[in-house]
């Protein structure tokens, strides 16, 4: 499979530990984006790198919250002093700069779940 | 700020029936509109998207949309529904550069066999 991958797929974890998401694009993709998703709500925007330079970031990811790209490759999405808030689905996706994905057609990967109990 | 909104957070119908789902945004400048797809148990994925030419845009599994920039909205349509049609529809949009794409809160359908 060549899509987006991420894991773990589910992460429960108690209030104040340290959890980390992983994420590898698909191969050609130079933008990688973070997103979070809870019941009942579209995916909102947390932050976007465009190869390993971290481009934007929501004001929701509060200073708990650090992604990374390192070589521009595979992604990590770490929070730390989980709270029970943080419980969501936590996406990922990809997609190409120039020609058709001028247009920013996202590939998303399944997501990671996290609760925090 | 930039928004997306979306009608009706949940629809059910019976196969055969039309579909019609709605979507307003609100964002400056060019944009470019998509809609999502999340069926049971899978992906987020790319139904169809609009950034520029003929308005109504046709996508996969017979969905089409309409871009009416003047009422700054882009509605889902399918003439008849099916059952495998069950799932969760997410309206988004981004500028014309293609960067931050922002969603909808979705809507979920479910069509009766």
């Amino acid at each position: 499979d060549t899509g987006v991958s991420q894991n773990p797929r589910h992460k429960i974890t108690k209030r104040g530990q340290n959890v980390t998401f992983r994420c590898d694009p698909i191969s050609e993709h130079n933008r990688l984006y973070w997103y979070r998703q809870t019941l009942g709500q579209g995916p909102e925007f947390l932050t976007y790198f465009q190869n390993e330079a971290q481009l934007e970031k929501s004001r929701l990811l509060s200073d708990r919250f650090s992604a990374e790209r390192p070589k521009g490759s595979f992604s990590t999405l770490e929070i730390q002093r989980t709270e029970q808030g943080d419980s969501a689905m936590y996406l990922c996706a990809s997609t190409r700069r120039g020609g058709d994905s001028n247009t920013g057609e996202l590939f998303f990967g399944e997501g990671s779940r996290l609760t925090v109990l | 700020a930039q928004s997306v909104s979306q009608h009706n957070h949940h629809v059910i119908l019976s196969e055969a029936a039309s579909l019609e789902l709605g979507c307003n945004y609100s964002y400056g400048g060019t944009v470019n509109l998509f809609w999502y797809v999340q069926y049971p148990g899978q992906h987020l994925q790319l139904l169809l998207k609009y950034f520029s030419g003929d308005p109504l845009v046709k996508g996969i599994k017979g969905f089409e949309a309409e871009f009416i920039k003047s009422k700054f909205s882009f509605n889902l349509r399918k003439p008849s529904v099916q059952w495998s049609d069950t799932a969760e529809y997410f309206c988004a949009v981004n500028g014309g550069g293609g960067f931050k794409t922002i969603f909808g809160a979705g809507t979920r359908l479910f069509v009766k066999a």
